[in-house]
């Protein structure tokens, strides 16, 4: 049973520039959350995505959206890319109706690199 | 605000010793969930033990045990057995129940823990 696949793995990007990452959950999940982490930080929460709708959302400028397909895969696409938004973005899935207690499944990330 | 704190940013430990990572948090949510995640090199963030504001006893998973002190506000991970394997970098995550937030995990900025032979 895959767990969560996230694409492409590393990807290099020039100042300006836009980006779409791609993340696929854990069979049986419908719920995506993404989080960029900065070198040396604790991963931050930019928002989650359930229904294809945005349910949450962190302290992160509007260049940043996403997006929920029907069969719960998600994109992450970033806007005009500033040098600071080089860093590993993880997605997160987990069953909506899961329990409070659950951690949710990461996948391994995509590095991005803005020069 | 809910609020992980990591202080010790590297940590050593002989293979076959036991460790201790701190983990201290803040909130003002009456429930919430205290989490430990492991991320190797690979950047995958792997849960490792789940401990909830409410439950009585610590919680253990294999060679995982959460030492929670509500009192101190403290959620130390102990690590039984270090392996070879277990090097890696170690993060606090906290979620709470009814605040703003509720769907979200924030962390701390992570522990690197070093197993030597």
């Amino acid at each position: 049973d895959a767990g969560v696949t996230q694409s492409p793995t590393h990807l290099i990007k020039t100042r300006g520039q836009q980006v779409t990452l791609r993340c696929s959950p854990k069979s049986g999940h419908d719920t995506v959350s993404w989080y960029q982490q900065a070198l040396g930080q604790g991963p931050q929460f930019i928002f989650q995505y359930y229904e294809e709708e945005e349910r949450q959302r962190g302290n992160f400028p509007d260049r940043f959206s996403g997006h929920q397909f029907p069969n719960y895969s998600s994109e992450l696409n970033v806007n005009a890319l500033l040098l600071g938004d080089s860093a590993l973005y993880l997605c997160a899935s987990s069953p909506n109706a899961g329990k409070f207690t659950y951690g949710y499944t990461f996948g391994s990330g995509t590095r991005l690199t803005v020069v | 605000a809910q609020k992980i704190t990591q202080t010790q940013p590297g940590m050593f430990v002989q293979e076959k010793e036991a460790v201790t990572l701190d983990c201290t948090y803040d909130t003002s949510d009456p429930s919430y969930g205290l989490f430990w995640y492991k991320q190797p090199s690979s950047g995958e963030m792997i849960f490792l033990i789940y401990q909830g504001s409410y439950d009585q006893q610590n919680a253990t998973e294999g060679r995982y045990s959460l030492n929670f002190q509500k009192a101190r506000k403290s959620a130390n991970l102990v690590i039984s057995a270090s392996q070879l394997g277990d090097s890696a970098m170690y993060f606090c995550a906290m979620r709470g129940l009814y605040q703003t937030g509720a769907n979200n995990l924030f962390f701390g900025t992570g522990t690197r823990l070093t197993v030597i032979p």
